[in-house]
């Protein structure tokens, strides 16, 4: 299957601080990619996605001054948590499809970050 | 996009075949079957999809009913590596569609 990388893998920050991740797609360009996160032993929750050179979409709950996401090239995205509290610590996984949404989307290893 | 349900847990011996059920009683026309699994603390990773016919790949096979309301994966000779959290997703393929994960079936194999 396709490869999507992100880093880094683990992030640790201090409250107040904004935190980079970045998501690539390495041997396929991305047209569309997603954000999750996952907290301990709970399933994925979608946060957003995003189309290579527009604004994301963000699900309802999702705070988007907060979690500014930018999709550049159709090889990488970026989720930018700005002034991170602890709350924000959790485990985010970026996900990437290309064409049309024909085909199947493909999962990175994740990030985890925690916020002290 | 239909709404599947999934035994929340199950154990299988290792060497033997994981049968992993799944219901989508609410599937439309052009929803095809994914399924995904997810490794304690890695990405999910993506295993095989289907339309209606059976499928087959490296991995797993993908067993769907004639009618297409309940689907079953298939690992055919579990392995210890094989534990983690199985995700049985329904979507159309187009490009507003993405994948969203329900609690899954989490799966141990047993040595």
């Amino acid at each position: 299957g396709a490869v999507v990388s992100q880093h880094p893998s683990r992030v640790i920050c201090k409250s107040g601080t904004s935190v980079k991740i970045e998501c690539r797609s390495l041997d396929f360009q991305a047209t569309t990619m997603f954000w999750y996160r996952q907290f301990p032993k709970k399933s994925l929750m979608l946060m957003a996605t995003s189309n290579e050179g527009s604004k994301a979409t963000y699900e309802q709950g999702v705070e988007k001054d907060k979690f500014l996401i930018n999709h550049a090239s159709l090889t990488l995205s970026t989720l930018t948590v700005t002034s991170a509290h602890p709350e924000d610590s959790s485990f985010y996984i970026c996900s990437a499809r290309s064409s049309g949404g024909q085909e199947t989307q493909y999962f990175g290893p994740g990030t985890r970050l925690l916020v002290l | 996009d239909a709404k599947t349900t999934q035994p929340p847990s199950m154990d299988c011996a290792e060497g033997r075949a994981a049968n992993l059920p799944c219901n989508h009683s609410t599937i439309s026309g052009n929803e095809y079957v994914y399924w995904y699994r997810q490794i304690h603390s890695q990405g999910p990773q993506y295993i095989i999809h289907g339309l209606k016919n059976n499928e087959t790949n490296e991995m797993a096979s993908l067993i769907i009913t004639e009618d297409r309301k309940s689907s079953t994966l298939i690992l055919p000779h579990a392995t210890l590596r094989d534990t983690a959290v199985y995700y049985c997703i329904v979507r159309r393929r187009t490009s507003y569609d993405k994948v969203i994960f329900g609690p899954g079936t989490s799966l141990s194999v047993i040595p």
